[in-house]
C-alpha cells in the first residue's frame, strides 16, 4: 500500500526566495505522483504530476517536482515565491495496479512574507 | 456542465439526522473519488469508483456511510445517523479514466452536524 509524507506542516518564506515543499513516498510498484493547490476558500487543481518518462516535471506558475526513486521523493521548488502562491499543497501517490486508489499527503501550509 | 458539482454546497442538520451528498463528476469520467477534509486536515480518502468495477471502499469510516453511483455517472455518499465528528468538507473527484489521470475536483460540500 501507498503512503504520503509531507516534512512540515507549515512553511514560510519571503517573497523572493526560494520554495521548497517536501514530499516522500511508499509504494511497492512504481508511482504516479501528483501535487495539487487549493488556494484559499478555491478547490483543489494539479500543479504537475509524474507518470513516466522525465524525471524533472513541470507545472504551473512555475513549479517543478523532480521524481528521485532512489530517495522515494518527489520535492516541490519554485525558485522565487510570489505572494500569491499563499496557499495548501498536498502531495498524492498512486500505485500501478488497477484499483489502488489515490492516497494524498497531509498538506503543507505554504505562507509567503512580504 | 464543465467542472465537477457538487450539492448542496452547505448542509447543517441534526445529530442523528441521515444526510445525502451529491456529486455529478465530468462527463465521460470512468473514475470518482469522494474525500473528507476536516478543518486543518489533509484529504481523508472515504471511496473509489472506477467504471463498472466495485468500489474500493476501504476508506469509509463506519458502516454509516455509503457511497453510490449511478449510472456510471452521478455519484450520493448517504452519511446515516450523523454524529458531531462528521462535520467535515466533502469533496467530490472525478478523472479521465485512471490512477495516473489528474483529479477534477468539485468545490466540495461543508456539512456541519449540531
Amino acid at each position: 500500500a501507498q503512503s504520503v509524507t509531507q516534512l512540515g506542516s507549515h512553511v514560510s518564506v519571503s517573497e523572493g526566495a526560494l520554495v521548497l515543499l517536501r514530499c516522500n513516498y511508499s509504494s511497492s510498484v512504481p508511482p504516479y505522483l501528483f501535487w495539487y493547490v487549493q488556494y484559499p476558500n478555491q478547490g483543489l487543481q494539479l500543479l504537475l504530476k509524474y507518470t513516466t518518462g522525465a524525471t524533472l516535471v513541470k507545472g504551473i506558475n512555475g513549479f517543478e517536482a523532480e521524481f528521485k526513486k532512489s530517495e522515494t521523493s518527489f520535492h516541490l521548488t519554485k525558485p522565487s515565491a510570489h505572494m500569491s502562491d499563499a496557499a495548501e499543497y498536498f502531495c498524492a501517490v498512486s500505485g500501478g495496479t488497477s484499483y489502488d486508489k489515490v492516497i494524498f499527503g497531509p498538506g503543507t501550509s505554504l505562507s509567503v512574507i512580504p | 456542465g464543465a467542472g465537477v458539482s457538487q450539492s448542496p454546497s452547505n448542509k447543517v442538520t441534526e445529530k442523528g439526522k441521515d444526510v445525502e451528498l451529491r456529486c455529478d463528476p465530468i462527463s465521460g469520467h470512468t473514475a470518482l473519488y469522494w474525500y473528507r477534509q476536516s478543518l486543518g486536515q489533509g484529504l481523508e480518502f472515504l471511496i473509489y469508483f472506477q467504471g463498472n468495477s466495485a468500489p474500493d471502499k476501504s476508506g469509509l469510516p463506519s458502516d454509516r456511510f455509503s457511497a453510490e453511483r449511478t449510472g456510471g455517472s452521478v455519484s450520493t455518499l448517504t452519511i446515516q445517523r450523523t454524529q458531531q465528528e462528521d462535520s467535515a468538507v466533502y469533496l467530490c473527484a472525478s478523472a479521465a479514466r485512471g490512477l495516473q489521470e489528474t483529479q477534477y475536483f468539485g468545490p466540495g460540500t461543508r456539512l456541519l452536524v449540531l
